[in-house]
């Protein structure tokens, strides 16, 4: 039982190139999330996704896409990366709505240097 | 809308010194509240929760007590150690699957 796995994990790009990140949880869980991280800032979520097939925007959602095709994975894209998207990303993951179910769970984290 | 503060850092600790971190929020409803920890280099953990008013959440010697009266959620250990070395997040979700997040709180125990 891997959890939530994370691919890259580091990673440098040039401003305007692309790049996808990737997230993987085999717990079976309906939400997935994707998060960054900064200095001083805490956690902001970027998008979200309640289901396989279905996304939705979070705090941050600029200069991201994300896609579900498949309810075990939550991509991450970056269409032409700006300096300002240099960051530490998180993706998460958890079951349910109840109080039981609502714990989420976190990805070792992407980093991302964008020169 | 809702909003978590915590106490900001970093806080530098003998071993076995108390900790407490301070975390207030504001919200609708009743939330449930978290503390996650982050050790260096690695992804957020939960460390530990609580769902509803008076409850107390604990975890590795770490306690928080969810007060709704004062809306706090402060995280207490006893004795620290030098492995307890993290940036520890207080965190509440509304009632939903987003959660909100306070900006962290850097913990150094130093031996």
């Amino acid at each position: 039982n891997a959890g939530v796995t994370q691919t890259p994990k580091f990673r440098v790009l040039k401003t305007g190139q692309s790049m996808t990140l990737l997230c993987a949880q085999d717990m079976n869980h309906e939400y997935m999330y994707w998060y960054r991280q900064d200095p001083g800032m805490g956690l902001r979520l970027i998008h979200y996704s309640v289901g396989e097939g279905t996304t939705a925007k979070g705090e941050v959602p600029d200069g991201y896409n994300v896609s579900r095709l498949k309810k075990q994975n939550f991509l991450l894209g970056l269409e032409s990366a700006a300096p300002s998207q240099t960051s530490v990303y998180f993706c998460a993951s958890n079951k349910g709505f109840a109080s039981d179910q609502e714990t989420q769970y976190f990805g070792p984290g992407t980093r991302l240097l964008v020169l | 809308g809702n909003s978590v503060t915590q106490m900001e850092g970093p806080v530098t600790l003998s071993e076995e010194a108390f900790l407490t971190i301070n975390c207030t929020y504001t919200a609708t409803g009743y939330p449930s509240l978290f503390w996650y920890v982050q050790y260096p280099g690695e992804g957020l953990q939960l460390l530990l929760k609580a769902t509803k008013a008076d409850d107390k959440g604990s975890n590795k010697g770490f306690e928080a007590t969810y007060r709704k009266e004062t809306t706090s959620f402060h995280l207490e250990k006893g004795s620290v150690q030098v492995s307890d070395s993290a940036v520890y997040f207080c965190v509440h979700g509304a009632g939903s699957y987003q959660l909100t997040f306070g900006k962290g709180t850097k913990l150094s125990v130093i031996p």
